[in-house]
């Protein structure tokens, strides 16, 4: 069965720190996304990429960075986490483009104390 | 500026009983809009898709209307059960492309009880 998994599912933080949160995904699609989700807010795109060694900017992509090294893998970088970037993040992968029907991983609790 | 509102924000119901969401967005152009299930701590699932101006899906106990000249769309569940305590979320696409977006309502939050 196709699926998106990300690891970890959950993470603490430190202020300042570096946080890595991976994607992975069997479902064969080209597109792969980054979202953050607040409490009381809807989903919000950070990066996608539509090929490998390649990743695009979303809507909110300051302090983050993407890697996409393979089709089936996407990272997320905080290279200095901050308290602000407490939130759940979800990986999503789609066939085509980022209109199209997105799949979603279970996401990633990440707390930056 | 947010372009997805769903009410209620939340609701409880009991098992059997039938409940509306509501979602009312100002995205334009609007090529489709999609409804999500959230169950808690886990990712979104896709229920339904609506195309068309005035559309109308079923999808065993859910059904969903779209009313693409009001920006307008319910998703009705019928007999809920308990297992149907969720988020569900609104999120409209505004383009049928690979350049398009997707925007994301906030969710209402279904619970059921006994």
């Amino acid at each position: 069965e196709a699926a998106v998994t990300q690891s970890p599912r959950s993470k603490v933080a430190v202020t300042g720190g570096k946080v890595t949160l991976s994607c992975h995904q069997t479902n064969n699609h080209d597109y792969m996304y980054w979202y953050r989700q607040d409490t009381g807010h809807g989903l919000r795109l950070i990066h996608y990429s539509y090929v490998a060694d390649s990743t695009e900017k979303g809507d909110i992509p300051d302090g983050y960075k993407a890697s996409r090294p393979s089709q089936e893998n996407f990272s997320l970088i905080l290279e200095l986490a901050s308290l602000s970037q407490t939130a759940v993040y979800f990986c999503a992968s789609s066939d085509w483009g980022l209109s199209y029907e997105q799949y979603f991983g279970p996401g990633t609790r990440l707390t930056v104390l | 500026k947010t372009q997805v509102e769903q009410s209620p924000q939340s609701l409880v119901v009991r098992q059997g009983e039938n409940c509306v969401l509501q979602c009312n967005y100002s995205v334009t152009p609007d090529n489709h809009l999609r409804w999500f299930k959230q169950d808690t701590g886990k990712g979104l699932v896709s229920l339904t898709v609506l195309v068309d101006q005035k559309d109308k899906t079923s999808n065993g106990r859910y059904s969903a209307t779209l009313d693409k000249d009001a920006k307008h769309s319910t998703l009705h569940i019928t007999a809920t059960l308990l297992d149907d305590t969720a988020t569900y979320i609104c999120v409209v696409g505004d383009r049928g492309s690979a350049l398009g977006r997707l925007h994301f309502g906030a969710g209402t939050q279904l619970i059921v009880i006994p």
